[in-house]
């Protein structure tokens, strides 16, 4: 079955460290993107991709930063910049086949800072 | 400028009755896309309609339906006969089709959120 992968689901981060959280997608979309969920907040957006080797700060990039070197891959790393990382954090594809639905999300990978 | 706006932080539903979430969302595009997402304790987002601003009639996705009033700007929610299991989160999005680029890639800006609890 097509879909995206994040993992870890739960990810513990002393203060000062660079986490990488991974998302891996096999839906064959070209646009891939991260977004933050805080209680309350709802979800903004840290990073998006709309095609391999590019990528555009999202509303809350800084601390924060991407790759996209594969069509499939999509990693997100939280620097030591990133003063409040605690949250969880969605990543979600899009493909042209799928205009009226939006997204299709990963799981999430839940982040604390220990 | 807060671009979708969700005005019901918390609902209490009993079962079986219906519940209408609000929904109400700013821009200057003609062109535009309105999503609902749940999300369950568990985190992850489901899709579950979609209304194009062009599109003339409501939405419907089985017991879900969107009440689109475009000149108001609102897309609510819309869930009947409400069971155990539509306990979750809910979040009204949109797509301002100026930002799509290329082909495939949509922009959306979520709301805050509903949590809805059904009741027994």
């Amino acid at each position: 079955d097509g879909g995206i992968t994040q993992s870890p689901k739960y990810l513990f981060r002393k203060e000062g460290q660079n986490v990488t959280l991974s998302c891996e997608q096999n839906l064959n979309h070209d646009a891939m993107y991260w977004y933050r969920q805080d209680p309350g907040q709802g979800l903004r957006l840290i990073y998006y991709s709309q095609i391999v080797n590019d990528f555009q700060k999202g509303d809350i990039a800084e601390g924060y930063s991407v790759s996209r070197e594969k069509k499939e891959s999509f990693p997100l790393t939280v620097t030591s910049a990133q003063k409040n990382p605690t949250a969880f954090y969605l990543c979600a594809s899009s493909g042209d086949s799928q205009a009226n639905y939006g997204y299709t999300f990963g799981s999430g990978t839940r982040l604390t800072v220990v | 400028a807060q671009k979708i706006t969700q005005t019901q932080p918390g609902m209490f539903v009993q079962e079986k009755e219906a519940v209408t979430l609000d929904c109400t969302y700013d821009t200057s595009d003609q062109s535009y896309g309105l999503f609902w997402y749940k999300q369950p304790s568990s985190g992850e987002m489901i899709f579950l309609i979609y209304q194009g601003s062009y599109d003339e009639q409501n939405a419907t996705e089985g017991r879900y339906s969107l009440n689109f009033q475009k000149a108001r700007k609102s897309a609510n929610l819309v869930i009947s006969a409400s069971q155990l299991g539509d306990s979750a989160m809910y979040f009204c999005a949109m797509r301002e089709n100026r930002y799509r680029i290329i082909q495939g890639a949509q922009k959306l800006v979520f709301g805050q959120g509903t949590r809805l609890t059904i009741n027994p």
